[in-house]
């Protein structure tokens, strides 16, 4: 157990549908990324959230949101979805400094749009 | 455009022999390295790290090494053992900017 948990694991939904990934980070770990993972593909980054508030934003559909709650667990909303969405979601949390020790990972949340 | 870059898709290795993953990047304001290693059904866990002021980073079986000029790095894994089969991805940071991966490498290690 990382420490980061995820749900749900599995998610199968139908194109169109609207869809909520949560993430509850590490204790002590104020920083939240989603990452996504295609098929054949390297985990690409989407956001980053620190302490409640917007850090970063990687290459994050418009269709897709998210955002980071006071208690520092994050919610990935995926709307308007399509085939191509299907993939393994990532979070991953870090305390925020530096990099020595990476980021920690959840076990991911396979989307699967049909 | 992928900024880090993983040739290899697989690599097959016998137990006990030397394991080499190479990686390597276009962005040159990276200043931090890591290596991931992921199990299926799991999410990816840190492995070894290497700032870009070293050239060498050491932890047991694990050792990075980086080229900076080659814009190049490897992961070394002595000997290699059956429990280290896995994909490894290798990723990158500027100036503590969310990590970058590649796309990863499947490594074998065959009893």
């Amino acid at each position: 157990d990382s420490g980061v948990t995820q749900t749900p694991k599995h998610l199968i939904t139908a194109t169109g549908q609207r869809v909520t990934l949560r993430c509850s980070p590490r204790s002590g770990d104020l920083s939240v990324y989603w990452y996504q993972q295609s098929l054949d593909q390297g985990l690409q980054f989407l956001i980053q959230y620190y302490n409640g508030e917007e850090r970063a934003k990687g290459n994050i559909l418009e269709r897709f949101s998210a955002q980071q709650f006071p208690d520092l667990h994050s919610e990935l909303n995926l709307s308007s979805l399509e085939l191509g969405d299907s993939a393994l979601y990532f979070c991953a949390s870090s305390l925020g400094g530096h990099l020595n020790y990476g980021y920690t990972f959840g076990s991911g949340t396979r989307l699967t749009v049909v | 455009d992928q900024q880090v870059k993983q040739n290899s898709p697989s690599l097959s290795v016998q137990e006990g022999r030397i394991s080499i993953l190479n990686c390597d990047y276009t962005n040159s304001m990276f200043d931090y390295f890591l290596w991931y290693k992921k199990y299926p059904a799991e999410g990816p866990t840190f492995l070894i790290s290497i700032s870009s002021i070293k050239d060498k980073n050491e932890d047991g079986r694990f050792t990075v090494f980086l080229n900076k000029s080659a814009k190049h790095l490897s992961l070394h894994i002595v000997p290699s053992q059956p429990g280290d089969s896995a994909v490894y991805f290798c990723a990158a940071s500027a100036r503590n900017t969310p990590l970058v991966f590649g796309k990863g490498t499947r490594l074998s290690v065959i009893a």
